[in-house]
C-alpha cells in the first residue's frame, strides 16, 4: 500500500493558471510538509500542518496556498502560475522527525 | 546560507567498494539525518543520528556525526548497483510537532558493475 501518495506526478500548464497538487498519507501521521526541488536538487521546505494547523510557513510568496482538511491530507494550491514555479514539489510526512516523502509531482510551467 | 554542503558531489565506484560522502552544516542540530533519492523518485530515509551520538550503524551504513566540527559523514560498505542514488543529509530542530530540515545539496552516487 502507498504511504504517501501526490496526484498528478505531471502537471503541465502555461503562465496565469492555477492549479492544484493533492497530497494523501495512510500512515496515521500528525504532521505534513510541502517541500520544492528546484533543477539542481536543492529542497527546500515551503510549509508544514500539523494536524490541520499551519506551523510552518517558509518564505513562499502567496500565490501558495496550502490546505488539510484532514490531518490525512495535504494540499496545494498555486495561482497564477509563474515559469519559476517549475519544479518538482514534494508532500511528505512525520510522526516523529523522520520524514516519510510521496513520489513528487513535476509541475512545467510553459 | 543554512544549508548544508556535502561532498562530494559526484561519486563514482564500482560495486563492491566502499562509498564516502560527507555534510558539513553551520547551525546547532539536535539531530541529523540521511535520505536517498533515487531518479525520479521521493525521498527515502536512512537513518538518523542525534547530537549526543557520535556513530551509528544500520545494515551496510554506518554514519558519524561529529558535532564540534559541525559534520557528519556516511559510509556505505560493499555498494551495489541498486545503491546508484543521490543522497542527502539533513538537519533542522525538531520540536516535537514537526522537523524543520534543511537539507544538504547532495551527493550523486553512481555504482558501476
Amino acid at each position: 500500500d502507498t504511504a504517501v501518495s501526490q496526484t498528478p506526478k505531471y502537471l503541465v500548464t502555461q503562465m496565469g493558471n492555477d492549479k492544484s497538487i493533492k497530497c494523501e498519507q495512510n500512515l496515521g501521521h500528525d504532521t505534513m510538509y510541502w517541500y520544492k526541488q528546484d533543477s539542481k536538487k536543492f529542497l527546500k521546505i515551503m510549509f508544514s500542518y500539523n494536524n490541520k494547523e499551519l506551523i510552518i510557513n517558509e518564505t513562499v510568496p502567496n500565490r501558495f496556498s496550502p490546505k488539510s482538511p484532514d490531518k490525512a491530507h495535504l494540499n496545494l494550491h498555486i495561482n497564477s502560475l509563474e515559469l519559476g514555479d517549475s519544479a518538482v514539489y514534494f508532500c511528505a510526512s512525520s510522526l516523529q522527525a523522520e520524514q516519510y516523502f510521496g513520489p513528487g509531482t513535476r509541475l512545467t510551467v510553459t | 546560507s543554512q544549508q548544508g554542503e556535502e561532498d562530494p558531489q559526484a561519486l563514482s565506484i564500482q560495486e563492491g567498494e566502499n562509498a564516502t560522502m560527507n555534510c558539513s552544516y553551520k547551525t546547532s542540530i539536535n539531530n541529523l539525518q540521511w535520505y536517498r533519492q533515487n531518479s525520479g523518485r521521493g525521498l527515502v530515509h536512512l537513518i538518523l543520528i542525534r547530537s549526543n551520538e557520535r556513530e551509528k550503524h544500520s545494515g551496510r551504513l554506518r554514519v558519524t556525526l561529529d558535532t564540534s566540527k559541525k559534520s557528519s559523514s556516511l559510509l556505505i560498505t560493499a555498494s551495489r548497483a541498486a545503491d546508484t542514488a543521490s543522497y542527502f543529509c539533513a538537519f533542522g530542530p525538531y520540536t516535537g510537532t514537526a522537523s524543520k530540515l534543511t537539507f544538504g545539496t547532495g551527493t550523486r552516487l553512481q555504482v558501476t558493475l
